[in-house]
């Protein structure tokens, strides 16, 4: 089977860095996908992770350590558009290889 | 490119009826999964389908249906429809990567 664990929530503070963590187990490991979903709105791809290390795209990186079942995204100099839910989804092979998606996070920028 | 689309946007309906919502993907797509967003259940995989067969399902009752189409373009019909059926509805094309990239979506109220 396959579980994925994100914290429901997170509040950071305008400009900061913040690194939403997701840990995942499954048995056919196939890449790793975050999602930003505003609210009332479909969820917007962001990145994708097949190997282990970080992939930097401006003001977000996405990290993945197959080894120890665990992404992050960060996000820098937050912005308070940057409010939204953010989606952890792994590609599983032995499951035909659909996407498992995490709760999500709810990350609120205050000012 | 267009991005995905997805008809209707909005839809109440009544306990028992039945529902077909649409979605038409990206040009040159020919994979389209459709998943079901609950508050309380997050993003929960219905169906994949690809050049017209199902390849995938999810743990959803029969009562759940989909078809697609020569031009790749998706159906999915819901049957006897419940209170608990109230969801948004999200389609979403993938590319040759297999990175999906979702549609607007169907909020669909069972009263």
């Amino acid at each position: 089977g396959q579980n994925i664990d994100q914290p429901t929530e997170m509040t950071a503070t305008e400009g900061a860095i913040v690194q939403i963590n997701c840990t995942y187990q499954t048995s056919g490991f196939n890449g790793l996908f975050w999602y930003q979903q505003h609210a009332g709105e479909a969820p917007t791809f962001l990145s994708y992770n097949v190997l282990d290390g970080l992939e930097e795209k401006g003001r977000f990186s996405s990290f993945l350590s197959r080894s120890k079942g665990y992404s992050y995204p960060l996000l820098k100099e937050l912005q308070m558009k940057d409010s939204a839910s953010y989606l952890c989804a792994v590609r599983d092979r032995n499951q035909g290889g659909k996407l498992i998606f995490g709760q999500g996070t709810e990350l609120s920028v205050k000012p | 490119k267009a991005g995905v689309t997805q008809t209707p946007r909005y839809l109440i309906k009544t306990r028992g009826q039945q529902v077909t919502l649409s979605c038409s993907p990206i040009s040159g797509h020919r994979s389209v999964s459709w998943y079901q967003q609950t508050p309380g259940q997050g993003l929960q995989f219905l169906f994949e389908y690809f050049s017209e067969t199902q390849r995938n399902k999810g743990n959803f009752p029969g009562r759940f249906s989909g078809r697609q189409f020569s031009n790749s373009r998706s159906e999915m019909n819901v049957s006897t429809l419940e209170l608990g059926d109230s969801a948004l509805y999200l389609c979403a094309s993938s590319d040759p990567q297999g990175t999906q990239y979702f549609g607007p979506g169907t909020r669909l109220l069972v009263l």
